[in-house]
């Protein structure tokens, strides 16, 4: 298994573009997080999906939107980017105890 | 989710055992424990988690106290790979919260950085 997946691992953006975020797990997970970690500070939930067809907003939804067509995809969708969206973002999976994160897409927003 | 507090920093000599401390004192019946840390700018990793028994696995052992108020997380050789942050979360896990339909979400505050020096 590959695992979690995210593409791409750095980004620039200028303000006002948009863009997607992928992330793809190949275990089979039913539940699946995207996380944002500002430079210093701790993860805080975006978005979450609890299988196929279902998402929920976290913490800090505003700005995101997201998708959950198929179990094995879950991208976070930006409209309009905004420089308080430089951030690194962090996908993640569970199976049915532990959460899994992927390596991370570095966004710049100039 | 319950809230815990950890020390800010903490240094270890290598070779050395890292006892990482966390409490938990709000933490309710069904919650577990568990310990991730990130290196760097990775993702976080997860290391361990437990509901009120002792655990070990090949990275480190936890050790929960008897009211659950707090845990310990135990590097028992340390090496400079193990420099990192280190979080102590309490959830819910997704096994139990699947009849709602609902997932206890990881809560991460700022954790503990963890210095190994040689």
């Amino acid at each position: 298994n590959a695992g979690v997946t995210q593409t791409p691992k750095f980004r620039i953006l200028k303000i006002g573009q948009s863009m997607t975020l992928q992330c793809t797990q190949d275990m089979n997970h039913n539940y699946m997080y995207w996380y944002r970690q500002d430079p210093g500070m701790g993860l805080k939930l975006i978005y979450y999906s609890v299988g196929a067809g279902i998402t929920d907003k976290g913490e800090v939804p505003n700005g995101y939107n997201v998708s959950r067509s198929t179990t094995e995809d879950f991208p976070l969708r930006l409209e309009l980017a905004a420089p308080s969206q430089t951030s690194v973002y962090f996908c993640a999976s569970s199976p049915r105890d532990r959460v899994d994160f992927g390596p991370g897409t570095r966004l710049l927003v100039l | 989710d319950a809230k815990t507090t950890q020390p800010t920093s903490m240094d270890c000599a290598e070779g050395r055992a890292a006892n990482l401390p966390c409490n938990h004192s709000t933490i309710s019946g069904n919650e577990y424990v568990y310990w991730y840390r990130q290196i760097h700018s990775q993702g976080p990793q997860y290391i361990i988690h437990g509901l009120k028994n002792n655990e070990t696995n090949e990275m480190a052992s936890l050790i929960i106290t008897e009211d659950r108020k707090s845990s310990t997380l135990i590097l028992p050789h340390a090496t400079l790979r193990d420099t990192a942050v280190y979080y102590c979360i309490v959830r819910v896990p997704e096994a139990r919260s699947i009849n709602t339909g609902t997932a206890s979400k990881l809560t991460f505050g700022t954790g503990t950085r963890l210095q190994v020096m040689l």
